[in-house]
């Protein structure tokens, strides 16, 4: 069974640094990946997805995910932060069998230092 | 274009209560999925349906949770008798049905559940 793994719980930047998230999964096949983020009270929007292709991906607020097939990773990146971007941030991995349904990993809340 | 719409956005029960929840997912979307989100945890998929068919509820709690999607448009999921584990945030969510499964889903705001 697939699975991912975000391994860092909370993480605190200054607004303006730079940010990197980590995502690990799990899956037997070419994974469909998947970056979401969720601000308090509100549901999952998504920033960006990798089906295949080109192994770096651009998404919606500036940010960035890259592919690594080797380290079975898809982290999430973006060069400066904004206080804005304060939120909890989800990967997920499809699973494709028929019709798409998401796995999740627990989670990386983000914090932004003034 | 309207989003997922869910109903009741906040809802408190006592334990052994029931609750129900409604959702309505983007017009044309085949594919509905319930999933539950528990306080620091990432969303767990309860049910997916395709059209008006169950495709996926091996997560489902069957003998207190149900969901039912009539003429395959809008959902509801019922919980009964709750219990306190059953605190939560359920989300719907919708796609289309693309062949290889690589529709975006689109989820709605949430129903946040306490249960005392």
């Amino acid at each position: 069974a697939q699975s991912v793994t975000q391994p860092d719980i909370h993480i605190t930047v200054s607004e303006g640094a730079s940010l990197e998230l980590r995502c690990n999964y799990s899956y037997g096949a070419t994974p469909y990946l998947f970056w979401y983020v969720q601000s308090p009270g509100q549901g999952l929007q998504l920033l960006l997805k990798y089906f295949s292709g080109d192994t770096l991906v651009q998404g919606i607020k500036g940010f960035e995910a890259e592919f690594k097939r080797s380290q079975s990773s898809f982290n999430l990146r973006k060069p400066s932060v904004h206080w804005s971007d304060a939120a909890e941030y989800f990967c997920a991995v499809g699973e494709i069998q028929g019709a798409q349904k998401l796995v999740f990993g627990q989670g990386t809340r983000l914090t932004i230092n003034p | 274009e309207a989003g997922v719409a869910q109903s009741p956005r906040y809802k408190i029960i006592e334990k052994r209560q029931s609750v129900a929840f409604w959702c309505n997912p983007i017009s044309g979307h085949a594919t509905l999925y319930w999933y539950q989100q528990i306080l620091g945890q990432g969303p767990k998929l309860l049910i997916q349906f395709q059209n008006n068919g169950v495709v996926d509820d091996s997560q489902l709690p069957k003998d207190r949770f149900s969901a039912e999607r009539l003429k395959g448009v809008d959902s509801t999921l019922k919980i009964q008798p709750a219990k306190l584990e059953d605190s939560a945030v359920y989300l719907c969510a919708s796609s289309l049905f693309l062949q290889g499964g690589a529709g975006e889903l689109f989820f709605g705001e949430g129903s946040r559940l306490t249960v005392l």
